[in-house]
Order: structure tokens, then C-alpha cells, then sequence
């Protein structure tokens, strides 16, 4: 089955830690994309990629990085630079950017920072 | 820049018929799009709309006015699984990323 993979679920990780969370999708899809969400709230881009070895910052990328090596992995590194770090991440995937608005999510890491 | 207005909160009883609007500021419109997320889930599509009119799918309608730059999502028959969050949200013109609206929770009561 065709699909968009996140892990782990949820991760706990102390103060000043640096955390890489996963996202993998097998659907051959160009684009991916990384969100926040904190509760209650909408989803805010962090970053976002339309090609392989090739990806922007959205409008909160301060504390993130990403890389994208291989077309199916989107990795997403909260450094400790991130001040308030706790949240839902989700990570989606689109046929391309700009050419459809269905994005097709993962189930979420809600990370917590103690 | 690109802006959505969504009402925080509706409730409504199993079995009737609920509205949820959306107003949109953009510097170029391609279409409005409408997903659903339940509690501590991912977000799912559920229509876009590039026209004007209605748009019917089962249960959920979603309907345009892009003279009015407005929106809505039309739930009838409403049961108890639809108690969830639905976004609206609309394309960046210049970048292609799309842009969320803060969202509409949905209460169903018995």
C-alpha cells in the first residue's frame, strides 16, 4: 500500500538536545513538506521541498533544518536553537508544488521537550 | 500575502445540516481547498473548488464565491464521527505552498 510514514510517534528528548524525526513516503511524489501544529491551532509550513536536493524555508524555519537526499525521505532536525520545540509535527507530500492543493499526510510525531 | 478567516468553534445535533465558512485574502487565486483532522490525527483532503458553485461529494458539499472570496463546507446529516477540525486553505501564487486557515472545530452532540 501506497503512503506517507512518520516515526517515531511520540519523542521525548531533554533541553538542548538535537532530535531528528523521520518522514518517508513511497506514493512518487516530488514534493514534501514539513508542519507544526500547536494545539488548537492550524498548521504553519517550517519547510518544504519540491525536488530532490533542493528545499525552502516556510514562515517558521528558525530552529529546523531538513535535508533531501532520496526523492521518498524528508528528514526534519529540531536543533536546540528551537526555543519552544513542543509540538505535533506532520509531514505531508503532494504530486508537486503548485500543481495540486491534495497533500497527503503522515500520522504526526508529537514531540515533547523536557 | 495570503490570509484565511475561519470561525473557531460550531456545534450542531447528530443528523442536521451544518455550514462552515471561510474568507480568503490572496494575491492569486487558484482554488480553495477543505481538509479534515480528527483529534491527535493527520489531516485528510476533502474537496478543492477552482469554480465557482457547488461542489458534492456524499455527505460534504463545498462551495466558492470567488468574486466574494468566500467559502464554505456543507455537512449534512451529521453524526457523531464528524466531530473533527476542518481547515480551509488556499495556494501561495507565487511559491505553490499552501496556506492553512487557523481552522473550525466541529462539535457534534447526540
Amino acid at each position: 500500500d501506497g503512503g506517507i510514514t512518520q516515526s517515531p510517534k511520540y519523542l521525548f528528548r531533554k533541553e538542548g538536545q538535537n532530535v531528528t524525526l523521520s518522514c518517508e513516503q513511497n506514493l512518487n511524489h516530488d514534493a514534501m513538506y514539513w508542519y507544526r501544529q500547536d494545539p488548537g491551532q492550524g498548521l504553519r509550513l517550517i519547510y518544504y521541498s519540491q525536488i530532490v536536493n533542493d528545499f525552502q524555508k516556510g514562515d517558521i524555519a528558525e530552529g529546523y533544518s531538513v535535508s533531501r537526499e532520496k526523492k521518498e525521505s524528508f528528514p526534519l532536525t529540531v536543533t536546540s536553537a528551537q526555543k519552544n520545540p513542543t509540538a505535533f509535527y506532520l509531514c505531508a507530500s503532494s504530486m508537486r508544488a503548485g500543481q495540486s492543493d491534495e497533500q497527503f499526510f503522515g500520522p504526526g510525531t508529537r514531540l515533547t521537550v523536557l | 500575502g495570503q490570509s484565511l478567516e475561519q470561525p473557531s468553534e460550531v456545534t450542531a445535533v447528530e443528523g442536521a445540516i451544518v455550514q462552515m465558512n471561510c474568507t480568503y485574502q490572496t494575491s492569486g487565486f487558484y482554488g480553495l481547498s477543505w481538509y479534515q483532522q480528527h483529534d491527535g490525527g493527520a489531516p485528510t483532503f476533502l474537496s478543492y473548488n477552482a469554480l465557482d458553485g457547488l461542489e458534492e461529494t456524499g455527505r460534504f458539499s463545498s462551495f466558492l464565491s470567488r468574486s466574494d472570496s468566500y467559502g464554505y463546507l456543507l455537512l449534512q446529516e451529521l453524526q457523531m464521527k464528524d466531530s473533527a477540525s476542518y481547515f480551509c486553505a488556499v495556494r501561495d501564487h507565487n511559491t505553490g505552498k499552501l496556506i492553512f486557515g487557523q481552522g473550525t472545530t466541529l462539535q457534534v452532540k447526540p
